[in-house]
């Protein structure tokens, strides 16, 4: 199992960007997906959920109406689109893989900074 | 959702036995087996070690161990040793499509 995030960087409070995460060595389409952050020295929060066949939606409740988690299956992709980004958004966002509603394997993580 | 609550630091000596507490409230951890915990180096990516409140993946020591009770779960770790200083968070599905973490236990081996 491997899994790639790549789209962080620096953006100011407001912007935008897009993670993705590229998913190799299982069966992408047969797993459900998450993205997790852990912000500087601080611990982990779950962030977004999405079910194998892109639908059981959900996201924290610091997260919502402003990121969206989706998927393309047929190209083994797992995204997060993050608008109004702010300072407390500032983290490390770990693409990671579902095992029985537990976060199975991760990724490296993809540093994610808010500031002016 | 607030996070669990986990003692923010334990130690122990080599070969002992120590056990990490993580509460919750009923509408977590009292309501679902659904408990998992992690285990972090630092710089590194979590690690899944107890999933189902007391399932270990393939590849994970007997050496931890998963527990349940009321609105706390217990991660235990025997026969501790100098790798297994770390930081450690406990998990729970919360049964509305949402999860909450613990805010972790750095294990310090003296």
């Amino acid at each position: 199992v491997q899994l790639a995030e790549s789209g962080g960087g620096l953006v100011q409070p407001g912007g935008s960007l897009r993670l993705s995460c590229t998913a190799s060595g299982f069966t992408f389409y047969g797993s459900a997906m998450y993205w997790v952050r852990q912000a500087p020295s601080k611990g982990l929060e779950w962030v977004a959920r999405i079910w194998s066949d892109g639908g059981g939606i959900s996201h924290a409740d610091s997260v919502q109406g402003r990121f969206t988690i989706s998927r393309d299956n047929a190209k083994d992709m797992l995204y997060l689109q993050m608008n109004n980004l702010r300072v407390e958004d500032t983290a490390v966002y770990y693409c990671v893989k579902d095992s029985e509603y537990a976060f199975d394997k991760w990724g490296q993580g993809s540093l994610v900074t808010v500031s002016s | 959702q607030s996070a669990l609550t986990q003692p923010a630091s334990v130690s122990g000596s080599p070969g002992q036995s120590l056990t990490i507490s993580c509460t919750g409230t009923i509408n977590d951890i009292g309501n679902s087996y659904l408990v998992s915990w992690y285990q972090q180096y630092p710089g590194k990516a979590p690690k899944l070690i107890i999933y189902g409140g007391t399932q270990r993946p393939s590849g994970i020591s007997d050496r931890f161990s998963g527990s349940r009770s009321g609105n706390t779960a217990s991660l235990t770790i025997s026969g501790l040793q100098t790798e297994d200083e770390a930081d450690y968070y406990c998990c729970s599905y919360t049964g509305r499509l949402s999860w909450v973490f613990g805010g972790g236990t750095r294990l310090a081996v003296l």
